[in-house]
């Protein structure tokens, strides 16, 4: 099995809608993240997690929102999806302190907003 | 703040050439660097990190990079490329003391390598 999975993997859904992206790792990880990616952009960074009780927001974080559930799970939410936000979207997970380790990602989730 | 740059959007090799995909960063202090790869409708899979120490490092699959502090570049390099190389490449780098630890992700490049 994945050590870090995504449901759903594809998902397309209508401008105005709730959709929520969700990320599981086995990894025991306390550090988990949310980026996008976009053709041309590379990876840009939504918000991140170094713990349960631990929330805060990257780069471009307006229109969403994250819930950091369990230290295995982390959310993603669009609260009122729009076409700009038609990416794809992938959970990673770091083990560790200070930065020296490197990432494990999911598989990714395409969105498509009609 | 911290940045990548890949000035490559695309690079071009023959099988069985030597192939490079470039890049340079810019951080506060010291670097944590890496390299990572993208097959198509895949994650981003880990290739090889530079922490400190030897300037040469060597990752998965035949890959390696070099260090270079003075002119601020990471470079990817294979001696001998597979078609099966082919993916996108992406360069990170985060500060080894200070800030948040977060990683800059360059824009990645696309390494096309022809039989």
């Amino acid at each position: 099995d994945a050590d870090v999975t995504q449901t759903p993997r594809n998902r397309i859904t209508k401008t105005g809608k709730r959709i929520m992206l969700e990320c599981s790792q086995t990894k025991g990880h306390d550090r988990m993240y949310w980026y996008r990616q976009d053709p041309g952009l590379g990876l840009r960074l939504i918000y991140y997690s170094f713990d349960v009780k631990d929330i805060n927001k990257g780069e471009i974080s307006d229109g969403y929102s994250v819930s950091r559930q369990a230290q295995a799970k982390f959310s993603l939410s669009l609260e009122s999806a729009i076409p700009n936000q038609t990416a794809l979207y992938f959970c990673a997970t770091m083990t560790g302190t200070g930065a020296l380790n490197e990432q494990f990602f999911g598989p990714g989730t395409r969105l498509t907003v009609l | 703040a911290q940045s990548v740059a890949q000035p490559e959007d695309q690079v071009n090799v023959a099988e069985g050439n030597p192939l490079t995909v470039k890049c340079t960063y810019s951080v506060s202090g010291n670097p944590y660097l890496f390299w990572y790869v993208q097959y198509p409708n895949r994650g981003l899979q880990f290739l090889l990190k530079y922490i400190t120490g030897d300037n040469l490092v060597k990752g998965s699959y035949g890959f390696e990079a070099e260090f270079n502090k003075s002119q601020t570049s990471f470079h990817l390099k294979k001696p001998s490329a597979l078609v099966s190389d082919s993916a996108l490449y992406f360069c990170a780098v985060s500060p080894s003391s200070g800030g948040s630890y977060i990683p800059t992700f360059g824009r990645g490049t696309s390494l096309i390598v022809h039989p």
